[in-house]
């Protein structure tokens, strides 16, 4: 009941074209899922998160598409550049739970 | 400049040593974290704590120790009795620890054991 699980393990896009990495969650209970992004080497930094009382949430070339009913979300990069080439991490967590938990990842690279 | 620092960057041990991972913060946050990242893997939880001189164990417990003297400071013990050590340690922080926040952070240590 506390899995994230994310899909795909990695993802080859051409420069230009849209990204997407999806999610699924097992508890109602969640009411924060975010998403990580990770160059090589260095520590996940917070992409754009959203919470379920709404389906969509957009800033910039990323949004989240949130499908409450599914219980599923997910992150579409639009316009994918080769700058977009790291790992993403999508995550869940719930008002006083203390833990968030993370999906396994998924190493995106975007072809010039 | 607020943020998370890690230290040393890259750390190398030999079998049946204890070694320390330092995590600072100054972003006055309640509540701070340590993963454990292994490729094509996620975020592992070890341990997190939500106030001074308290701390929880996380998932993957076993083998590393903790403590939290200090609000901006939570050192990892990576001890012997932890059997396949070689991983990157990730150190966060969070406002208040109670979900719902993001997570801040710092750079990582990449820990091989020789």
């Amino acid at each position: 009941q506390q899995q994230v699980k994310q899909s795909p393990q990695s993802l080859i896009v051409q420069k230009g074209g849209i990204s997407i990495i999806n999610c699924a969650y097992e508890n109602t209970a969640f009411d924060y899922f975010p998403w990580y992004q990770q160059f090589p080497g260095k520590g996940p930094a917070l992409l754009i998160a959203i919470r379920p009382d709404v389906s969509e949430k957009k800033e910039g070339r990323f949004t989240i598409s949130f499908n409450k009913s599914a219980k599923q979300f997910s992150l579409h990069i639009m316009d994918s550049q080769p700058g977009d080439s790291a790992t993403y991490f999508c995550a869940a967590s719930m008002t006083g739970g203390f833990k968030t938990i993370f999906g396994a990842g998924t190493r995106l690279f975007v072809k010039a | 400049d607020g943020g998370i620092t890690q230290s040393p960057k890259y750390l190398f041990r030999k079998e049946g040593q204890n070694v320390t991972l330092s995590c600072e913060q100054n972003l006055n946050h309640d509540a701070m974290y340590w993963y454990r990242q292994d490729p094509g893997q996620g975020l592992r939880l070890i341990y997190y704590s939500q106030i001074v001189n308290d701390f929880q164990k996380g998932d993957i417990a076993e083998g590393y120790s903790v403590s939290r003297e200090k609000k901006e400071s939570f050192p990892l013990t990576v001890t012997s009795a932890q059997k396949n050590p070689t991983a990157f340690y990730l150190c966060a922080s969070s406002p208040a620890g109670l979900g719902g926040d993001e997570q801040f952070f710092g750079p990582g240590t990449r820990l091989t054991v020789l």
